[in-house]
């Protein structure tokens, strides 16, 4: 149980291009998911929570015009980084929680953006 | 700011060898510590400690905290190549949405 799926696993694009990545929880519902980048030999960074039927919540320097979120249903929250830049290439990684706050959160096994 | 301070940064051993990776940390509103193994992709979780003394196993994989100290250890007894990872620590703290803090991890390499 608790199978988080994310797409696409490697994506690279033109600079000045969007992208959009989906988390999905695959065997249950999740009301918070979250959003973290990680870049190469550095730990995960919180980029924002994503609670679903509202806005996302983001973290202190994450521009949230840059990086939009969305969380539809109780199963999919989508990333989209809009106008996609050399320095946005990193590795994202989403999180989803089980059963509502102070659950373990389960993770998805991240989408490697090259921006070139 | 809350801070999740991981040591030793990076470790080598040898089969069967015993290893003792630390973890403490500093925190507004602290409600659990997590440990997470991570390979080559995204993290897989290992345990999750909310109280204090009270151990957790799994197989070979032990986990404890000590709320007083603001430190947990993660023990990986007769080590096997299998065991080479990153092993990140992550405090859950503060409000509702109870957000996750990593630590800069420690790389475990575990040599046949």
């Amino acid at each position: 149980g608790a199978v988080v799926s994310q797409h696409p696993s490697r994506v690279i694009c033109k600079s000045g291009t969007s992208v959009k990545i989906e988390c999905r929880s695959l065997d249950f519902q999740a009301t918070t998911m979250f959003w973290y980048r990680q870049f190469p030999k550095q730990s995960l960074m919180l980029m924002a929570t994503s609670n679903e039927g509202s806005k996302a919540t983001y973290e202190q320097g994450v521009e949230k015009d840059k990086f939009l979120i969305n969380h539809a249903s109780l199963t999919l929250s989508t990333l989209t980084v809009t106008s996609a830049h050399p320095e946005d290439s990193s590795f994202y990684i989403c999180s989803a929680r089980v059963g509502g706050v102070g659950g373990t959160q389960y993770f998805g096994p991240g989408t490697r953006l090259l921006v070139l | 700011e809350d801070k999740v301070v991981q040591s030793p940064l990076s470790l080598v051993v040898h089969e069967g060898d015993t290893v003792t990776l630390n973890c403490s940390y500093e925190v507004t509103n602290f409600r659990s510590l997590l440990w997470y193994k991570q390979e080559k992709k995204a993290p897989t979780f290992l345990f999750m400690l909310t109280s204090s003394g009270i151990e957790k196993k799994s197989g070979r994989l032990s986990s404890i905290l000590d709320k007083k100290e603001l430190f947990s250890i993660l023990n990986i007894t007769a080590t096997q190549t299998g065991d080479s990872a990153i092993y990140l620590c992550a405090v859950s703290s503060g409000g509702s949405n109870y957000k996750l803090t990593f630590g800069k991890g420690t790389l475990l390499t575990v040599n046949p």
